[in-house]
């Protein structure tokens, strides 16, 4: 199947910092790439998603980048907090499916 | 407004039997997916239905089957359990959209544990 490939693993910030977190896909044809974030025994919450028709998109302390020339896109949290620590998986499409990646756990400490 | 609701929330199976797991979408979605994941791993996609047709299936064995009713909600079925079928698996529901896939709104999941 198609891969996506996603970067760190793990991700230790200090709260208040900011977080990177690094994507790349495979399918050319993929047009939606979706940000869900996983609480330890939850089902991924949507966080933020972008289509392939503009490179960038903000919602609060969340962005969201795609670069489709390369295949890559990635997610900014700013001003971390505590709450923010999570699993955080991106995911692209491929037809029907969304592929994702292996996730980044995120660690945020006071 | 209540989200994608699935049931049951945990289930403890043998290797061999059968399961059967529910699914109800956001009120007004038409399309249901299900999706595994295996700890320590992103989702994996199984299906997807829209208006009852399968529209998507992912690289999974054909003891894995599924069906929509009339009223969108799905039913996910697997036979011959296997211990490697042991994960939590998810359903996510969206809006159709023209050219593209529609937002996937996920469930909680069905924790299931094949012994």
């Amino acid at each position: 199947g198609e891969n996506v490939e996603q970067h760190p693993s793990t991700l230790s910030v200090q709260e208040g910092d900011s977080a990177v977190i690094k994507c790349t896909y495979s399918d050319s044809a993929s047009n939606y790439f979706p940000w869900y974030k996983q609480e330890l025994g939850k089902g991924p919450q949507l966080i933020i998603d972008i289509r392939s028709n503009v490179g960038e998109k903000k919602d609060q302390r969340i962005a969201v980048t795609l670069n489709k020339t390369a295949k890559h896109f990635s997610l900014h949290i700013t001003e971390t907090q505590p709450e923010d620590s999570a699993v955080y998986f991106c995911a692209a499409n491929s037809g029907y499916a969304l592929n994702f990646g292996k996730g980044t756990s995120l660690l945020v400490t006071p | 407004d209540a989200g994608v609701t699935q049931s049951p929330t945990h289930l403890i199976k043998t290797r061999g039997q059968h399961v059967t797991l529910r699914c109800s979408p956001i009120s007004g979605h038409k399309s249901v997916s299900w999706y595994q994941q295996v700890l320590g791993q992103g989702p994996q996609f199984i299906f997807q239905y829209y208006e009852k047709e399968e529209r998507g299936r992912g690289n999974f064995p054909d003891r894995f089957s599924a069906r929509q009713f009339p009223n969108y909600s799905s039913e996910l079925n697997v036979n011959a359990l296997l211990l490697g079928d042991s994960a939590l698996y998810l359903c996510a529901s969206s809006l159709p959209r023209t050219g593209g896939l529609g937002t996937q709104y996920f469930g909680p999941g069905t924790r299931l544990l094949v012994l």
